[in-house]
């Protein structure tokens, strides 16, 4: 098992937003988000710690609540250097070392 | 740069052959970790490690091994190298501190092609 991504892809335009979510079926300790270009390894976005916490970088922001075990990705005002693949990661089990990823976003942005 | 280093890089084998996929790092980080990635399953854990000798298994640890005999080495095992195990396979680190820096890390990632 793993946390669920959706939507599985999304197209944009540029300019366009888009919300990513992420549901898990254990309780969430904390979530972080990653964005995947073709080809290269995946790339640390940032890091949730708290329920209910939203983070920013740049247009890009997220919130997570605890007790819906849910994180969201948005991506506001999207630029072409958006497009990739976002995950969703978080360990698996509270104090245990198993890090497991979401099942992934794929999203290209059209200029 | 997290100081990550995978071996090989690129790999094509015959079916039936055992694989060895290096992951050094320099770091002396606690926390490594295999995942693969293939289209449509996004990264899946393979095996884990918390410390030398200490390794535990992932969602898709059949036909893999690990082992940990140093702090820097992190070595993943096709025992028998089937065509379906032809994958992309990340090396991960974590740092495991406290607060905003515990997150993984990435190698590079090693291409394996069993045909």
């Amino acid at each position: 098992q793993q946390p669920v991504q959706s939507p599985q892809a999304v197209i944009l335009r540029e300019g366009e937003d888009a919300v990513i979510n992420c549901s898990s079926s254990k309780a969430l300790y904390s979530v972080h988000w990653y964005r995947q270009k073709h080809g290269e390894a995946p790339v640390f976005l940032m890091i949730l710690l708290k329920g209910g916490e939203q983070k920013g970088h740049e247009k890009i922001s997220a919130s997570f609540n605890e007790k819906k075990q849910q994180s969201s990705l948005y991506l506001t005002a999207s630029q072409l250097s958006y497009s990739g693949t976002y995950f969703c990661g978080t360990e698996w089990g509270s104090g245990t070392y198993k890090y497991i990823f979401g099942t992934g976003t794929r999203l290209k942005v059209l200029a | 740069d997290a100081g990550i280093t995978q071996s090989p890089r690129h790999k094509v084998t015959e079916t039936g052959t055992p694989v060895t996929l290096r992951c050094h790092q320099t770091e002396n980080h606690r926390y490594m970790y295999w995942y693969r990635q293939d289209p449509g399953h996004g990264l899946r854990l393979i095996h884990y490690s918390y410390g030398v000798k200490d390794t535990d298994k992932g969602e898709v640890s059949d036909g893999y091994s690990v082992s940990r005999s140093k702090t820097e080495d992190f070595l993943l095992t096709l025992e028998s190298a089937t065509s379906s195990q032809t994958s992309v396979y990340f090396c991960a680190i974590r740092p495991a501190q406290q607060g905003t820096m515990d997150t993984i890390y990435f190698g590079e990632g090693s291409w394996l092609t069993v045909v």
